[in-house]
C-alpha cells in the first residue's frame, strides 16, 4: 500500500524559512516523480512543484520560482520542500504527491499544515 | 496559476444524477491534454477519482463516469450517495503556463 507522510509544518513568521519532507512507502520511490501541492485554508488545490525520479529535473509555477526548493533523498525515500521569504499567502496545508506519467497525481499524504502570520 | 472553471456547487437528491463541467481553453484541455478528477471528503486529502477525462482507478465506483468534449469536460455521478458529499476538482495541464492547473473547485450537496 503506498503511504506518504508529511512532516515540518508550523508556524513561521513572514519572511521566515521553513523546510518540510515527506516520509514514502509501499513502492520504489526512486521509479517515481514526486510533488507538493498545497491548498489555503477554505480554498482550492494548486501545484507547488514537482521532482524527477532521479531528483534531475524539477518544475515550479512562475509564482513560486526563487522561493521554493524541492528535492529528494532517493536513499532515505524521502521528498523534502525548503520554502523561504515565506508570506502571509503561503498558509496552506502542503500535501505530498505521487506524480504520474499522465500528468495526475494519483496517491497523496494528509497534509502538513504551514501557517505565516506574526 | 490560471485555474480550470467549476461551478462553485452542484446538489441532487440520492439515487439522482448530477455532472460538474470543467472548462478550459486552447492551451490546456483544448490543446489535448487529459484531465484527471478528485474527490476531497471533509476534512481529508485529495483522492484520485478519474484520470485520462474517462479512467476510473481501482475501487473507484463505477458511479463515477469522466467525459470530454472539446474544450469541456465533466464528472458525472448517478446514484447520488450520502458519501459523495465532497468537494471536486479537475486538474489538467497547461502549455502557456508550463503549469499543472486545477479547476477551482465544486462542492457536491447531497439533499
Amino acid at each position: 500500500e503506498v503511504q506518504l507522510l508529511e512532516s515540518g509544518g508550523d508556524l513561521v513568521q513572514p519572511g521566515g524559512s521553513l523546510s518540510l519532507s515527506c516520509a514514502a512507502s509501499g513502492f520504489t520511490f526512486n521509479n517515481y516523480v514526486m510533488s507538493w501541492v498545497r491548498q489555503a485554508p477554505g480554498k482550492g488545490l494548486e501545484w507547488v512543484s514537482t521532482i524527477s525520479g532521479s531528483g534531475a529535473v524539477t518544475s515550479y509555477p512562475g509564482s513560486l520560482k526563487g522561493r521554493f526548493t524541492i528535492s529528494r533523498d532517493n536513499s532515505r525515500n524521502t521528498l523534502h520542500l525548503q520554502m523561504s521569504s515565506l508570506r502571509a499567502d503561503d498558509t496552506a496545508i502542503y500535501f505530498c504527491a505521487r506524480f504520474t506519467d499522465k500528468f495526475s497525481f494519483d496517491s497523496w499524504g494528509q497534509g502538513t499544515l504551514v501557517t505565516v502570520s506574526s | 496559476q490560471s485555474a480550470l472553471t467549476q461551478p462553485p456547487s452542484v446538489s441532487g437528491a440520492p439515487g439522482q444524477r448530477v455532472a460538474i463541467s470543467c472548462t478550459g481553453g486552447s492551451t490546456n484541455i483544448g490543446a489535448g491534454y487529459d484531465v484527471h478528477w478528485y474527490q476531497q471528503l471533509p476534512k481529508s486529502a485529495p483522492r484520485l477519482l478519474i484520470h485520462g477525462n474517462h479512467i476510473r482507478p481501482s475501487g473507484v465506483p463505477d458511479r463515477f463516469s469522466g467525459s470530454k468534449s472539446g474544450t469541456s469536460v465533466s464528472l458525472a455521478i448517478t446514484g447520488l450517495q450520502a458519501e459523495d458529499e465532497a468537494d471536486y476538482y479537475c486538474q489538467s495541464y497547461d502549455s502557456s503556463l508550463s503549469a499543472y492547473i486545477f479547476g477551482t473547485g465544486t462542492r457536491v450537496t447531497v439533499l
